[in-house]
């Protein structure tokens, strides 16, 4: 089993909906991430959080909310998606400010 | 955070050493190298990081040049498999400012 589950891997949604991606890790570390990746570019970070009472938030947060429900679940959810929200979208961990990140295979999100 | 240019392609042949290079003139101080790769649409994996010495894993070696100006990412013996987009980054995780931000890469594509 994967160490970093992201769930659904795929989803195709309307403009306006709501919707959630969920992240889930088995790795005890406190340290939880989210990036967007679009085609052809590098990956951006959404939001951090780097323990269960803490949230920040990245370079591209801005439609974007989060919740750190445990120390194993980090959730990102799109209020009101827009078609330009359309990427694939990773979760990460890390055990401590090692730069050592483990990533979620991804989540790949359509907004028609 | 360090901003970092690399290639945006290479090419190698099966068997032999890959040299990627990465130049980053502005890192700071306190900041690491990072290395990752990302295959296909996977979620990226970290390789190695290095402060101001070289160093080697099982993956791959890091050299860093004296001044920390740019640094080289070498796969020793590349397979078809080490096909995949490599991203080096300037930044610091530790503290309360987290700074790993990942560019475009290098997409290495191995040949037979």
């Amino acid at each position: 089993d994967a160490d970093v589950t992201q769930t659904p891997r795929n989803r195709i949604t309307k403009t306006g909906k709501r919707i959630m991606l969920e992240c889930s890790q088995t790795k005890g570390h406190d340290r939880m991430y989210w990036y967007r990746q679009d085609p052809g570019l590098g990956l951006r970070l959404i939001y951090y959080s780097f323990d269960v009472k803490d949230i920040n938030k990245g370079e591209i947060s801005d439609g974007y909310s989060v919740s750190r429900q445990a120390q194993a679940k980090f959730s990102l959810s799109l209020e009101s998606a827009i078609p330009n929200q359309t990427a694939l979208y990773f979760c990460a961990t890390d055990p401590g400010g090692t730069g050592e990140l483990f990533f979620g295979e991804g989540s790949r999100l359509t907004v028609l | 955070d360090a901003k970092t240019t690399q290639p945006t392609s290479m090419d190698c042949a099966e068997g032999r050493a890959a040299n990627l290079p990465c130049n980053h003139s502005t890192i700071s101080g306190n900041e690491y190298v990072y290395w990752y790769r990302q295959i296909h649409s996977q979620g990226p994996q970290y390789i190695i990081h290095g402060l101001k010495n070289n160093e080697t894993n099982e993956m791959a070696s890091l050299i860093i040049t004296e001044d920390r100006k740019s640094s080289t990412l070498i796969l020793p013996h590349a397979t078809l498999r080490d096909t995949a987009v490599y991203y080096c980054i300037g930044g610091d995780s530790g503290g309360s400012n987290y700074k790993l931000t990942f560019g475009k890469g290098t997409l290495l594509t191995v040949n037979p």
